[in-house]
């Protein structure tokens, strides 16, 4: 499994964009990029994943970098709501997460 | 997106008794599903993957005497942790691999025992 490297915690106003980061250089050629958001006393809850385009959905974007060796989750507008642990895994079939970065989000 | 339903979200237990969480996907059919526990303030970590109508595959360090899995049916799959002690508290997770591959979770099951 792909090693990842995540910043601990960042911090982002209400209703501004936040790029949350996520190296992964060790990622195999066919390892898909997940990104997953947990929040207290919750299961993670899939948030976008891609291959090796740029991803968007109704949550968020995903900048996959051209070598895979990074990529960025994208929120457009942040709100309180999501304030989460997100992760970023690359996997095969098989999900292992990291330490993950703490999201606050100030209003 | 796709619906795990995780049962019961909470427990208490007695030290020495067994107690069994189930995890179902509601929408689909999943082949393969997950389970994690996590402690407080920590990761989830990644404790067995199950297949249906296989045996499940343990990571290293987990006792696959004292978690046992079974994934009978296409939608099901159970976690029983064994002669429970106070050390094996904590918050026990599935997932259940989607059709794309991205996997969903159930909402956890807080596990305490006393």
């Amino acid at each position: 499994d792909a090693k990842t490297t995540q910043p601990n915690s960042m911090e982002s106003n209400e209703e501004e964009p936040v790029h949350l980061p996520c190296n992964h250089s060790t990622i195999s050629g066919t390892d898909y990029i997940h990104w997953y958001r947990q929040l207290p006393s919750q299961g993670p809850e899939y948030v976008i994943h891609g291959l090796t385009s740029n991803v968007n959905n109704r949550m968020a974007s995903l900048a996959i970098a051209e070598d895979r060796k990074s990529s960025t989750l994208i929120l457009h507008r942040a709100t309180l709501r999501d304030a989460a642990v997100y992760y970023c895994i690359p996997t095969g079939n098989q999900f292992y997460f990291g330490t993950g970065t703490s999201l606050t989000v100030i209003p | 997106g796709a619906v795990v339903s995780q049962h019961p979200s909470r427990v208490i237990c007695k030290s020495g008794t067994s107690v069994k969480i189930e995890c179902r996907s509601l929408d689909f059919q999943a082949t393969t599903m997950f389970w994690y526990r996590q402690f407080p303030k920590q990761s989830l970590m990644l404790m067995a993957t199950s297949n249906e109508g296989s045996k499940a595959t343990y990571e290293q360090g987990v006792e696959k005497d004292k978690f046992l899995i079974n994934h009978a049916s296409l939608t099901l799959s159970t976690l029983t942790v064994t002669s429970a002690h106070p050390e094996d508290s904590s918050f026990y997770i599935c997932s259940a691999l989607g059709r794309l591959s991205e996997a969903f979770f159930g909402q956890g099951t807080r596990l305490t025992v006393v």
